[in-house]
C-alpha cells in the first residue's frame, strides 16, 4: 500500500546549525503535504501545507524563514530548521494526503534534539 | 484556540471490556473526523473515519459515533485487547482546507 517515509528518523545537531528533512511519498504522488510536529505529551501540530510548485502556506505563529519548506517533486518535501536551537527540539511528522480519499498517511516521523 | 479536544488525558481499561475514547470540537466547518492511533516515536496510523453526514461507522472492534448537534464524537473499541494499548488522537477537518486538526490525545492501557 501507499507508504510516506521520513528521512533521517533521528538527527542530534548542535545549536545554530541548519537541519533538513526529507518527506517522500512512495508509490503515489502528492501536490500537497503536511508538517506536523509535536513536543513530548502533547498534540500535533500542524506548521505548515506544502505545495508542489508554489509556496508553502503557514500556520499562525510558525516562522516561515525558520521553517524552510520546499516542494521540489510530486513526491518530495522538506523541511529545513534553520539556525536551530534547543527549543526546536521536537518530533516532526510529515503526511500526505491519500489519493481520492479523505485520510491522510503519516510518516514515521523525526526526532530532533539541538544540543 | 483548541478545536479539537480531547479531555480526558488517559484511560485504563480491563481486556475483554469496552474502550471508549471522547473528543469534543468547536467549529462547525469541520465535515470529516478521524480516529489515529500512536505509538511513541512513530508516525500516528489511521483508524477510523466518519463523514458529517454520518452518524455512526463500524469497523470490526472500531465503531465512531458523531453527534453533531452537540460537536461530540467518540470512539467505541470492543472488545479491548492488550495490543489497543497507545495514544489515540481524534482530528478533525474541512472539506474546504484538507487540514487535519488534532485533539491533545488520550493514552488508553488495557490491562491483561
Amino acid at each position: 500500500g501507499a507508504v510516506v517515509s521520513q528521512h533521517p528518523s533521528r538527527v542530534i545537531c548542535k545549536s545554530g546549525t541548519s537541519v533538513k528533512i526529507e518527506c517522500r511519498s512512495l508509490d503515489f504522488q502528492a501536490t500537497t503535504m503536511f508538517w506536523y510536529r509535536q513536543f513530548p505529551k502533547q498534540s500535533l501540530m500542524l506548521m505548515a501545507t506544502s505545495n508542489e510548485g508554489s509556496k508553502a502556506t503557514y500556520e499562525q505563529g510558525v516562522e516561515k524563514d525558520k521553517f524552510l519548506i520546499n516542494h521540489a517533486s510530486l513526491t518530495l518535501s522538506t523541511l529545513t530548521v534553520t539556525s536551530a536551537h534547543p527549543e526546536d527540539s521536537s518530533f516532526y511528522i510529515c503526511s500526505a494526503p491519500v489519493p481520492h480519499g479523505e485520510t491522510q498517511y503519516f510518516g514515521p516521523g523525526t526526532r530532533l534534539l539541538v544540543l | 484556540d483548541q478545536q479539537v479536544k480531547q479531555n480526558s488525558p488517559s484511560l485504563s481499561v480491563q481486556e475483554g471490556r469496552i474502550s471508549i475514547l471522547n473528543c469534543d470540537y468547536t467549529n462547525s466547518m469541520f465535515d470529516y473526523f478521524l480516529w489515529y492511533k500512536k505509538y511513541p516515536a512513530e508516525g500516528p496510523t489511521f483508524l477510523i473515519s466518519i463523514s458529517s453526514i454520518k452518524d455512526k461507522n463500524e469497523d470490526g472492534r472500531f465503531t465512531v459515533f458523531l453527534n453533531k448537534s452537540a460537536k461530540h464524537l467518540s470512539l467505541h473499541i470492543v472488545p479491548s485487547q492488550p495490543g489497543d494499548s497507545a495514544v489515540y488522537f481524534c482530528a478533525a477537518s474541512s472539506s474546504n482546507t484538507g487540514k487535519l486538526i488534532f485533539g491533545q490525545g488520550t493514552t488508553l492501557q488495557v490491562k491483561p
